[in-house]
């Protein structure tokens, strides 16, 4: 088992549902990541908190919402997904996001949506 | 923008074998390369971490060389195993602005055969 944990594994959502990834880290570090692995492509950075402020958002679409409220937490809201947002959403974390970063990964969540 | 491109995309080799992996990257101002692995559906697992001033790092049957000047990365898996089977990914963190950034590759997917 990881030091980050994300639940749920698989998820399937409507279009019209609202639902939320949850990322929990014990490995004490004060950074979080929002990564998107979509076949065939590279990982895609999507968002990036430090000592829970949001310090990167890259140009992802306003339906995707994360939140921090600590360091060990991370969420990521969803509301009226597209069937392209289908992917597997990975969460990282690193003890600071200077140049010694090591990221650490989740298990991640295959989302579906339908 | 750093690019980073793993060769080959797919490689299938019969158990014992001794393999390469290559990566490449287009930025050589990386701090460090990783590499991890991917079993299907599953999240990320560090492997091996070299940072800007090394050369290479060994872990086990495991060895990682990074040759910053011609930007080049190898991952050298000795004996191998079925159960090495999984994609490989490497990732170059470059510095993003205030915050530094990994950049993967799309993998190489690993099938050892018995």
């Amino acid at each position: 088992e990881t030091g980050v944990t994300q639940t749920p594994r698989h998820l399937v959502m409507g279009m019209t549902n609202k639902k939320s990834l949850k990322c929990e880290q014990h490995l004490g570090h004060n950074a979080m990541y929002w990564y998107k692995q979509s076949a065939k492509k590279p990982l895609e950075l999507m968002f990036v908190y430090s000592l829970e402020e949001r310090v990167e958002n890259n140009s992802v679409p306003s339906r995707f919402s994360p939140e921090c409220p600590n360091s060990s937490h991370l969420f990521l809201h969803l509301h009226t997904l597209q069937p392209e947002d289908s992917a597997l959403y990975l969460c990282a974390s690193s003890q600071g996001t200077g140049k010694n970063t090591e990221a650490f990964f989740g298990q991640g969540t295959r989302l579906t949506v339908v | 923008k750093q690019e980073v491109t793993q060769i080959p995309a797919a490689l299938s080799v019969p158990e014992g074998e001794n393999l390469v992996l290559n990566c490449s990257f287009t930025d050589s101002a990386i701090y460090n390369l990783q590499w991890f692995r991917q079993d299907p559906g599953k999240g990320l697992t560090s492997l091996l971490l070299i940072q800007s001033s090394q050369r290479e790092q060994t872990s086990g049957r495991l060895n990682a060389s990074l040759d910053k000047s011609s930007g080049r990365s190898t991952l050298y898996i000795a004996a191998s195993q079925p159960g090495d089977s999984a994609t490989y990914l490497c990732a170059g963190l470059n510095s993003g602005g205030s915050n530094y950034k990994l950049t993967f590759g799309k993998g190489t997917l690993l099938t050892v055969n018995p």
